[in-house]
């Protein structure tokens, strides 16, 4: 069974300060998603990494991934209280028939940006 | 583009009683799935659709959780009947064809219907 573990789990930064969330996942995929979510409101897609040392960067947002160390990050520059909210990472897993992906959730690291 | 439509927004309901909840997907989007999010945790797949075929059921709880797409369009899941441990949001996302080319897995998710059982 794929575990998709993130840390931390709470983030309390203040205004332009530099942080990386990580993402750790147990079983080889080359498929992982970042997704923000604010509370009370649904999932926003962040990012789409589909090879080995993709990199997207969006804003103060840069996400990465390697396959190898089956570890995805999520660097944050420069904070911003607009970027308070919970961010999830999700691997998608093809299953043993390769009919059929799964994806399956981190538990979400809640960030707090501070003025 | 309109987006992925669920309702209600919110429900309470006592434990025993029944509810079902609706989604609409982005239209022209085969695949469907219902997720399971209780608070403080990420979303847990309960029902993966494509068309109006089942692809993933496997953490469905059958005995009291069903759900349908009889026309490949919207769905329904329904809780009969509830039980306290069901109190969560319930998230309807989709996505095109699992398998089309174009197809990157990134899901498109709904405001979500939350659930409140007493």
């Amino acid at each position: 069974e794929l575990k998709v573990e993130q840390n931390p789990l709470f983030l309390s930064m203040q205004e332009g300060k530099n942080y990386t969330i990580y993402c750790n996942y147990s079983t080889t995929s080359d498929r992982l998603y970042w997704y923000r979510q604010d509370p009370g409101k649904s999932l926003e897609s962040l990012f789409v990494l589909l090879s080995n040392g993709a990199v997207k960067q969006e804003g103060r947002l840069m996400a990465s991934l390697d396959t190898k160390a089956r570890l995805s990050t999520l660097h944050i520059t420069a904070a911003v209280h607009d970027l308070s909210a919970t961010y999830f990472c999700a691997v998608d897993l093809l299953n043993s028939g390769g009919s059929n992906y799964k994806l399956t959730f981190g538990k979400g690291t809640l960030l707090t940006v501070n003025p | 583009e309109a987006g992925v439509a669920q309702s209600p927004r919110y429900k309470i309901i006592e434990k025993r009683q029944s509810v079902a909840f609706w989604c609409n997907p982005i239209s022209g989007h085969a695949t469907l799935y219902w997720y399971q999010q209780i608070l403080g945790q990420g979303p847990k797949l309960l029902i993966q659709f494509q068309n109006n075929g089942v692809v993933d059921d496997s953490q469905l709880p059958k005995d009291r959780f069903s759900a349908e797409r009889l026309k490949g369009v919207d769905s329904t899941l329904k809780i009969q009947p509830a039980k306290l441990e069901d109190s969560a949001v319930y998230l309807c996302a989709s996505s095109p064809h699992l398998f089309l080319g174009t197809n990157t897995g990134e899901l498109f998710f709904g405001e979500g219907s939350r659930l409140t059982v007493l």
